[in-house]
């Protein structure tokens, strides 16, 4: 199975701020990763696909990058809604794999 | 609007068995292949199982294959999954998910339904 791990676990930053959310596979995926915002007590929403398409409706602030086995996910200027835990997403072999997730703090 | 609603979930004893089912609308639901996803409570996800448009090709993870047996019935636009020989730690929010036609990243979900096993 190839393994997604995402670092931080948890990202404590301010309003405005830019962050980065790393995700690493285990062996190469191509460009088939996805990025998530989850918020408690709801669904996962999908951000981005193919490692660095915005998904329709998703605010210019987030973008992906990456190939291979190193992937980032960027918010350019957090906002007060952006708080919330992020999850990477391989899609290029069955098992699909997630990573653990990266909890997103206000500082 | 595409719309996902499972049902089915509860408490249930372990070695027991349960039946979630996932009603699809707003879409043609003969056409996408559908998955199930779960969350222990205050974990990461967990996909579960794919099944292609016509029901003919099925994908399960180690951890369950033997044990659960996803379906659907395009008639009734309605999505299974049955879970047999249940276990504690199969304890989870399951949620149904439709990937894009070709793809398999999850582009719609369903709000979840809880399972627990417990005596």
């Amino acid at each position: 199975d190839i393994q997604m791990t995402q670092s931080p676990s948890t990202l404590s930053a301010s309003v405005g701020d830019r962050v980065t959310v790393t995700c690493r596979a285990s062996q190469s995926i191509s460009s088939w990763l996805a990025w998530y915002q989850q918020k408690p007590g709801k669904a996962p929403n999908l951000l981005i696909y193919k490692a660095s398409t915005l998904e329709s409706g998703v605010p210019s602030r987030f973008s992906g990058s990456g190939s291979g086995t190193e992937f980032t996910l960027t918010i350019s200027s957090l906002q007060p809604d952006d708080f919330a835990t992020y999850y990477c997403q391989q899609y290029n072999t069955y098992p699909i794999t997630f990573g653990q997730g990266t909890r997103l703090e206000i500082k | 609007e595409v719309q996902l609603v499972e049902s089915g979930g509860g408490i249930v004893q372990p070695g027991g068995s349960l039946r979630l089912s996932c009603a699809a609308s707003g879409f043609t639901f003969s056409s996408y292949w559908m998955h199930w996803v779960r969350q222990d409570p205050g974990k990461g996800l967990v996909w579960v199982s794919r099944i292609n448009n016509d029901g003919s090709g099925t994908v399960y993870a180690d951890s369950v294959k033997g044990r659960f047996t996803i379906s659907r019935d395009n008639a009734e636009n309605t999505l299974y999954l049955q879970m047999n020989s249940l276990r504690a730690e199969d304890t989870a929010v399951y949620y149904c998910a439709r990937t894009p036609i070709g793809y398999s990243n999850f582009n719609y979900w369903g709000q979840g339904t809880l399972v627990t096993v417990s005596s």
